[in-house]
């Protein structure tokens, strides 16, 4: 069965430390890879996306994800956290075959940033 | 660019009372997705709609939400009659479907409180 993992219901970060936050795929082929972001109250942001080419992608707010088949994994990352990172970071994969465009969610990993 | 369009963004009601939430998506944009969030959970997929068309309502509990979408365009999702468990967030997202890569584009979301 396709599924995403987020290993880490939280993640605990001092400001102005570099941070992760880690996903884990299981889909066949060569997926399409997200981050999402929410807020409190707020709806899902999109933060960054790999499809194809480069492994390190760059995206919103300074972050960047790594992309690595071997591990089928997909890293966030960001090398300076700020308090304003403290959010609800959501992994997503869409499977390359699957023709209704649909996403397969993680549980999401709360970041909390301390100053 | 305007953003996926919800209303409204909160409401409490008793059980077995309805309530309706609308969407207007991105103008545009071919695909509408329902989703559900459970308060420190993932995304749950209600119904996907294709232009006016259902992609997938699998998950839909058909005995009480329905959901339409009958121009294309905007949607409306029923909840009839509302049980505690279905307090949530009702979040709606709207892509381009196959001209897309497969992000998603949400709006606030609908927060639900059934007492």
């Amino acid at each position: 069965a396709q599924s995403v993992a987020q290993p880490e219901d939280q993640v605990n970060v001092a400001e102005g430390n570099p941070l992760t936050v880690k996903c884990t795929y299981s889909v066949s082929g060569n997926p399409y890879l997200f981050w999402y972001v929410q807020y409190p109250n707020r709806g899902l942001q999109f933060l960054l996306k790999y499809i194809t080419g480069d492994n390190l992608v760059k995206g919103s707010y300074g972050f960047e994800a790594e992309f690595n088949k071997s591990q089928t994994s997909f890293h966030l990352k960001k090398p300076s956290a700020l308090v304003s990172d403290s959010a609800l970071y959501f992994c997503a994969v869409r499977a390359p075959m699957d023709s209704n465009y649909q996403l397969i969610w993680g549980a999401g990993t709360k970041l909390i940033i301390k100053p | 660019e305007a953003g996926v369009a919800q209303s409204p963004r909160y409401k409490i009601i008793e059980k077995r009372q309805s309530v309706a939430f609308w969407c207007n998506p991105i103008s545009g944009h071919a695909t509408l997705y329902w989703y559900q969030q459970i308060l420190g959970q993932g995304p749950k997929l209600l119904i996907q709609f294709q232009n006016n068309g259902v992609v997938d309502d699998s998950q839909l509990p058909k005995d009480r939400f329905s959901a339409e979408r009958l121009k294309g365009v905007d949607s409306t999702l029923k909840i009839q009659p509302a049980k505690l468990e279905d307090s949530a967030v009702y979040l709606c997202a709207s892509s381009p479907g196959s001209l897309g890569t497969g992000e998603l584009f949400f709006g606030e979301g609908s927060r639900l409180t059934v007492l």
